[in-house]
């Protein structure tokens, strides 16, 4: 069973400063590794899939890279509300399974 | 996009049976994987399971046991139920999509259903 390590726990920054978030796997996962942020009370948003595809609508200053067990979210020009917790989510090619990471809490000071 | 709707009763006494079901509006339930994530208040997320359209399944080893999901593809929609619940298995449940290769990972979260477990 793969297991992801997320670092640090938090996270607080000033708006416009660069946040890089830690993924880390206990094995190898290729690319397969996404990030979403999410908010309270809200269900998660996905931000980058297979390490580093943005996915559609998302700005440019999320970026994502990495592959085999390390990997990396960078948040540049932080914006008061990309405040959220952030989590990292490998799914296996086949068969299909899932694990996530404990996530990152970003504030935003 | 594909919304999701998923709705269930929103307590369930302990020992009892969750029951929730998804309803997929628009689109094709095909070559897809339906999923069921949870979140209990405060904590990460959890997967428990995947379901394509063919019904093919995989689920979370350490909910395998009390799990079922199932797939309507003429009603649109996917289920599912865990058995003998405590109360570790209050959360927000929610039902997701993923679209499968290239992407290998949830793009579509329904709003997501909370459930206590409680007497």
């Amino acid at each position: 069973e793969i297991v992801l390590t997320q670092s640090p726990v938090t996270l607080s920054l000033s708006p416009g400063e660069r946040a890089t978030l830690s993924c880390r796997a206990s094995q190898s996962v290729s690319s397969y590794l996404a990030w979403y942020q999410q908010k309270p009370g809200q269900a998660p948003r996905i931000l980058i899939f297979d390490a580093s595809n943005r996915a559609t609508g998302i700005p440019a200053r999320f970026s994502g890279s990495g592959s085999g067990t390390d990997f990396t979210l960078t948040i540049s020009g932080l914006e008061p509300q990309d405040s959220a917790v952030y989590y990292c989510q490998h799914r296996s090619n086949w068969p299909p399974v899932s694990t996530f990471g404990p996530g990152t809490k970003v504030d935003i000071k | 996009q594909v919304p999701l709707q998923g709705s269930g009763p929103g307590l369930v006494k302990p020992s009892e049976t969750l029951s929730l079901t998804c309803i997929v509006s628009g689109g094709s339930m095909n070559s897809v994987y339906w999923s069921w994530i949870r979140q209990p208040p405060g904590k990460e997320l959890q997967w428990i399971a995947y379901i394509d359209n063919r019904g093919s399944i995989t689920y979370n080893p350490s909910l395998k046991s009390r799990v079922t999901i199932s797939v309507d593809t003429s009603k649109n929609q996917f289920s599912l139920t865990l058995s003998s619940v405590t109360a570790a298995d209050t959360a927000v449940y929610y039902c997701a999509r993923d679209p499968g290769a290239p992407v290998h990972a949830v793009d579509i979260w329904g709003q997501g259903t909370m459930v206590t477990v409680s007497s």
